[in-house]
């Protein structure tokens, strides 16, 4: 089946530096691929849609110079979180679409950062 | 505004007890359906999909959901839960056309006692 990978699994960065996630299609491509946070104990919540080789669409309240997005290739996606604070540690979800099955996506396992 | 509703915040069962998990959504248009568990600690897995065709669908693990058009639900049902089913259940729901994301409801813990 489809395969989404993400690293690192887990980061702890100062307050002030910056991290960068990657989304990676393992066996498929994928034109699309979303990234979304989750709070602990709560739903995910869609922070933009990454489309490859174009500008990133973020979602109503996500500061696109705070969570950069670059999805350069048909199988990867990189969010950047710069400067970060401690209210951006999160859990850190990608999906991805797999063009041959447009409407299902399959996610990535996340990513913890945690920012002290 | 596009919204996924879950009614039950947390359930609490003891084993063989029958589930039912409620979830309602509201979306202008043709949608596809989703149900995603996440065991503690694991990433998101997909328990079952709707797309088309017959309303009840079912799953990985003895799961099933049935969709109602008219009462924009898509409830999940197990007859018989097991303690290994304690996870934290989440509804989705996205447009019926590629490349759309996927809209979340806020979750239902299950706890299953043994």
């Amino acid at each position: 089946g489809a395969v989404v990978s993400q690293h690192p699994s887990w980061v702890i960065c100062k307050s002030g530096t910056s991290v960068k996630i990657e989304c990676r299609s393992l066996d498929f491509q994928a034109t699309t691929m979303f990234w979304y946070r989750q709070f602990p104990k709560q739903s995910l919540m869609l922070m933009a849609t990454s489309n490859e080789g174009s500008k990133a669409t973020y979602e109503q309240g996500v500061e696109k110079d705070k969570f950069l997005i670059n999805h350069a290739s048909l199988t990867l996606s990189t969010l950047t979180v710069t400067s970060a604070h401690p209210e951006d540690s999160s859990f850190y979800i990608c999906s991805a679409i797999d063009q041959r099955v447009a409407y299902e996506q399959y996610f990535g396992p996340g990513t913890r950062l945690t920012v002290t | 505004a596009q919204s996924v509703s879950q009614h039950n915040h947390h359930v609490i069962l003891s084993e063989a007890a029958s589930l039912e998990l409620g979830c309602n959504y509201s979306y202008g248009g043709t949608v596809n359906l989703f149900w995603y568990v996440q065991y503690p600690g694991q990433h998101l897995q997909l328990l079952l999909k709707y797309f088309s065709g017959d309303p009840l669908v079912k799953g990985i693990k003895g799961f099933e959901a049935e969709f109602i058009k008219s009462k924009f639900s898509f409830n999940l049902r197990k007859p018989s839960v097991q303690w290994s089913d304690t996870a934290e259940y989440f509804c989705a729901v996205n447009a019926n056309q590629a490349g759309t994301a996927l809209i979340f409801g806020k979750g239902t813990t299950l706890s299953v006692s043994s």
